[in-house]
C-alpha cells in the first residue's frame, strides 16, 4: 500500500516568493495534518482536516501561511510571502476514521528560505 | 507550556541489552499515547500504542508502560538491536473530540555494537 506522499521532497527558494508544499494522504483516511519540525520547537501541529474540513489551524503560525484540502486525496500548505525563518521540515500525516488509529506521516518536505 | 516531555535528548545502549525510553506528560485529558521512530530523512513511523485503560502494551521487542498517576509513560526496547538507533517520539493526545497530537522532543537512541 502506498503511504503518504509528499512534493516535493526538498524546496530551496528565496525570500519572498510564494512556495506550495503537496500532500496525498493514505487511500480512505478521511484525517489529515500538516506538522512542521524546527530544532527550536519539535514538531509541531499546524492545521488539521476532517473529511476535507480544516477544524484546528490554531498552529498556523500567522496569515502568511494557508491550507487547503479540496479533496480527499490531496492537500497544500501555501506559504506567501516566503521568510528564512519558515525554513523547517513540513511534514503531512494522515489517520483512518476511528480515533484509537495513529497517524501515518509523509516523509515530509525539507523547505530552505533563503 | 511543554505538555510532553522527553528530558532525555540522547541514550546510549549496547546491543542486546534493553533500552529505557522516557516521557512524562502534564495534560491529565490526555488518554491515548504513542511512540514513534524516527530515521534521517524520514517520516516519523509509528511503532506502538496505548490507551489509559491500560497500563502494559507488548508488541514484539517493544512493551509500553503506563503510570496515569504519575502520569509518565516508558518504551522499553529488549533485546537492542543496531537497526533500533533512532530518534524516538513520545506523542499524546485525547480519544474523544480533538485530534491534536501533541509531540515530545524526541531521544536520539544508538546501540553500539
Amino acid at each position: 500500500d502506498a503511504g503518504v506522499i509528499q512534493s516535493p521532497r526538498h524546496e530551496v527558494t528565496e525570500m519572498g516568493q510564494e512556495v506550495t508544499l503537496r500532500c496525498k494522504p493514505i487511500s480512505g483516511h478521511n484525517s489529515l495534518f500538516w506538522y512542521r519540525q524546527t530544532m527550536m520547537r519539535g514538531l509541531e501541529l499546524l492545521i488539521y482536516f476532517n473529511n476535507n474540513v480544516p477544524i484546528d489551524d490554531s498552529g498556523m503560525p500567522e496569515d502568511r501561511f494557508s491550507a487547503k484540502m479540496p479533496n480527499a486525496s490531496f492537500s497544500t500548505l501555501k506559504i506567501q510571502p516566503s521568510e528564512p525563518r519558515d525554513s523547517a521540515v513540513y511534514f503531512c500525516a494522515s489517520q483512518p476514521g476511528p480515533s484509537n488509529q495513529p497517524q501515518h506521516f509523509g516523509d515530509g518536505t525539507r523547505l530552505s528560505i533563503l | 507550556d511543554q505538555q510532553v516531555k522527553q528530558n532525555s535528548p540522547s541514550l546510549s545502549v549496547q546491543e542486546g541489552r534493553i533500552s529505557i525510553l522516557n516521557c512524562d506528560y502534564t495534560n491529565s485529558m490526555f488518554d491515548y499515547f504513542l511512540w514513534y521512530k524516527k530515521y534521517p530523512a524520514e517520516g516519523p513511523t509509528f511503532l506502538i500504542s496505548i490507551s489509559s485503560i491500560k497500563d502494559k502494551n507488548e508488541d514484539g521487542r517493544f512493551t509500553v508502560f503506563l503510570n496515569k498517576s504519575a502520569k509518565h509513560l516508558s518504551l522499553h526496547i529488549v533485546p537492542s538491536q543496531p537497526g533500533d538507533s533512532a530518534v524516538y517520539f513520545c506523542a499524546a493526545r485525547r480519544l474523544q473530540g480533538a485530534q491534536k497530537l501533541v509531540f515530545g522532543q524526541g531521544t536520539r537512541l544508538t546501540i553500539n555494537p
